[in-house]
Formats: C-alpha cells, structure tokens, sequence
C-alpha cells in the first residue's frame, strides 16, 4: 500500500539555524500538507498546498516557513531561523482530491528539537 | 469556528469488551468527519470517515463510529476491544462548505489503554 514517506526521522539543531523538512507524498495524490504536534497538545495544521501555490495556511505559518515542491516527488517545509517553541513533530499529509470529504494521508512526522 | 472535542483524556477498556471514544464537534455548516489513530513513534493513520448517507460508518480493523447530528457527535467504537488496539486516536472535522485544500482541525486526542 502506497504511504507517505518523511526524512529524517529526527532532527536536533540549534535556534536561528535553517532547517528543511522532506516529505514524499504518495505519487497520484494533487494536494499537500504539513501539520505539527508540539509534544502533549493538538495536532495542528500549518500549510496546504496544490497547483505549486499555497491555498490555505494558519496564523502558525508565519515568513519564517515556507513550503516547495522542488521536483516531482518531493515537498518541503523549511523553518528560515528555528526558534525554541518551532521544537515539535512535523507530519506531512497528502490526498488525492482537496475536497472536504477527502481522506488525508499522514506520514511517520518528523520529530524536530531546538535547542 | 470549527471546533473538535473529545472530553477524555485517557479510556482504559478491558480485553474483549466493548470499547467507546468520544468525539463531539462544532461547525458552523454541515461537517466531514473523520477518525485517525497513532501508534506510538508512527504518523497518523485514517480509520474511517463520515461523509453523507448512514450514520453508522465503518472502517479499520473493526472500528466503527456513529454520526449524531442532534447531538453533534461521532463516537468510535468497537465491539470487542484488543490490547493492539492501545493507541492515540484523534477525531478531526472539516466543514461541508468550505472550499478545496481544507485543511482538519483535530481534537485533542485520547488515550486508549486496553488491558489483557
């Protein structure tokens, strides 16, 4: 069965460096996500993206995030200059349709702590 | 403003019986609603969904939840609980009438424990 795939699995750096988080989402599906979960609170969403643009984002997915989808498989979340409270696990999701109804698919997260 | 609750922290169920987790929600259209769990160090993973139709919706591994419009719920249960299924589950709504790229609002989670 096809999944969501994410790298790395775990990332440590320090604050104000640049981080780049990679997904692959599974290969027929148009439209892409990133939700974070900061360790014991809700998951919460950040970004979708679809067509090479952003259709919706949340108060969290300020200039200091950016998503791209670099080639034809991959899509990224880059954190410009981390800062101590971006210290969460980082799911990327992807659907084939964008329609409310449609089924997300998350992938394992990657888990990112700044110290 | 959507909203999602789920008023348990933690269910404990023992082996064989029945198993239930709470889920009610708050839209301000009609909603789509959906169950995901996650094992532990694993993403979340789809179990099943409420779109239109019966009220009753089955999914994964035995699962099954009921929509309640009245009472704005979609509870999840299960006849005959398994210590697999110990996990996180996580109910998620997203409003019938917002556009395309929507993205979930999530409940808090809750944590089910079932003993052998």
């Amino acid at each position: 069965e096809p999944e969501v795939t994410q790298t790395p699995s775990h990332q440590v750096t320090q604050m104000g460096q640049e981080v780049i988080l990679r997904c692959v989402p599974i290969s027929n599906h148009l439209y892409f996500y990133w939700y974070r979960q900061i360790l014991g609170q809700k998951v919460e969403f950040l970004v979708s993206f679809y067509n090479n643009e952003i259709s919706e984002k949340s108060e969290i997915f300020d200039d200091q995030f950016s998503v791209e989808r670099p080639d034809g498989s991959n899509f990224t979340l880059k954190i410009r200059s981390t800062k101590l409270e971006d210290s969460a696990m980082y799911f990327c999701a992807s659907s084939l349709a964008g329609t409310s109804g449609s089924t997300q698919y998350f992938g394992p997260g990657t888990r990112l702590l700044v110290l | 403003a959507q909203s999602v609750a789920q008023p348990e922290d933690q269910v404990n169920v023992a082996e064989g019986n029945p198993l239930t987790v709470k889920c009610t929600y708050s839209v301000s259209g009609n909603p789509y609603l959906f169950w995901y769990v996650q094992y532990p160090n694993r993403g979340l993973q789809f179990l099943l969904k409420y779109i239109t139709g019966d009220n009753l919706v089955k999914g994964s591994y035995g699962f099954e939840a009921e929509f309640n419009k009245s009472q704005t719920s979609f509870h999840l249960k299960k006849p005959s609980a398994l210590v697999s299924d110990s996990a996180l589950y996580f109910c998620a709504v997203r409003d019938i009438n917002r556009g395309y790229g929507q993205n979930f609002v999530f409940g808090p989670g809750t944590r089910l424990s079932v003993l052998p």
